[in-house]
């Protein structure tokens, strides 16, 4: 079963824009969420997670349960923000599943 | 700290070969995660390493299998090879798995 869902492959904002990545999850217990970001020739590496409520890069995420989701959010976004993101969520078993990832493109 | 490290980074293998992979975790860390990148399925878990055991398992064939040493490092193994097997493989080491894991560059396997 599918269990974190990310409905963009693509997506396209202007410099100074607001972004919204979306992402949605699937589990019956309490998953902890992450997203983690990928940028041109660069290893995947960590940009969030829901427990630390911290704001990376100017990035946020809430962990929305009644809706499932856990979306990545910036008010102004800027050209090296560009990159691929990935939702994961971790499952009481340690198990982690990734979403398919977006690729973000920040147009000048 | 030396980051993840993969060995090799690029190879090219041939329908029904065999292949290994090897990561070396960060120094410190126990546990070691091995997922497949494709461009359709994005990243998925392949199986997951702690203290020499398998912790935990995806779902993947048989054919694809790992192990880990006393010293933390991990290899996996691929037989009787498979076109769809063309993929990053890429692994990612925690403290005991519980925490951020940090990925290594990746090998790129292409199979002709």
């Amino acid at each position: 079963a599918q269990r974190v869902t990310q409905p963009e492959k693509l997506l396209s904002v202007f410099k100074g824009a607001p972004v919204e990545l979306k992402c949605n999850y699937s589990y019956s217990g309490s998953p902890e969420l992450f997203w983690y970001v990928q940028y041109s020739r660069q290893r995947l590496q960590l940009l969030l997670r829901h427990i630390s409520r911290e704001s990376i890069k100017g990035f946020t995420a809430d962990l929305n349960k009644g809706e499932t989701s856990f979306h990545l959010k910036k008010p102004f976004a800027q050209e090296e923000d560009s990159a691929m993101y990935y939702c994961a969520l971790r499952d009481t078993g340690n198990q982690f599943y990734f979403g398919t990832g977006t690729s973000l493109t920040v147009i000048p | 700290k030396a980051g993840v490290t993969q060995t090799p980074r690029y190879l090219i293998k041939t329908r029904g070969q065999q292949v290994t992979l090897s990561c070396s975790p960060i120094s410190g860390h126990r546990s070691v995660s091995w997922y497949q990148q494709t461009p359709g399925q994005g990243l998925q878990f392949l199986f997951e390493y702690f203290s020499e055991t398998q912790r935990n398992k995806g779902n993947f064939p048989g054919r694809f299998s790992g192990r880990q040493f006393s010293n933390s490092r991990s290899e996996m193994n691929v037989s009787t090879l498979e076109l769809g097997d063309s993929a990053l493989y890429l692994c990612a080491s925690s403290v005991q798995g519980a925490e951020t894991q940090y990925f290594g560059p990746g090998t790129r396997l292409l199979v002709l």
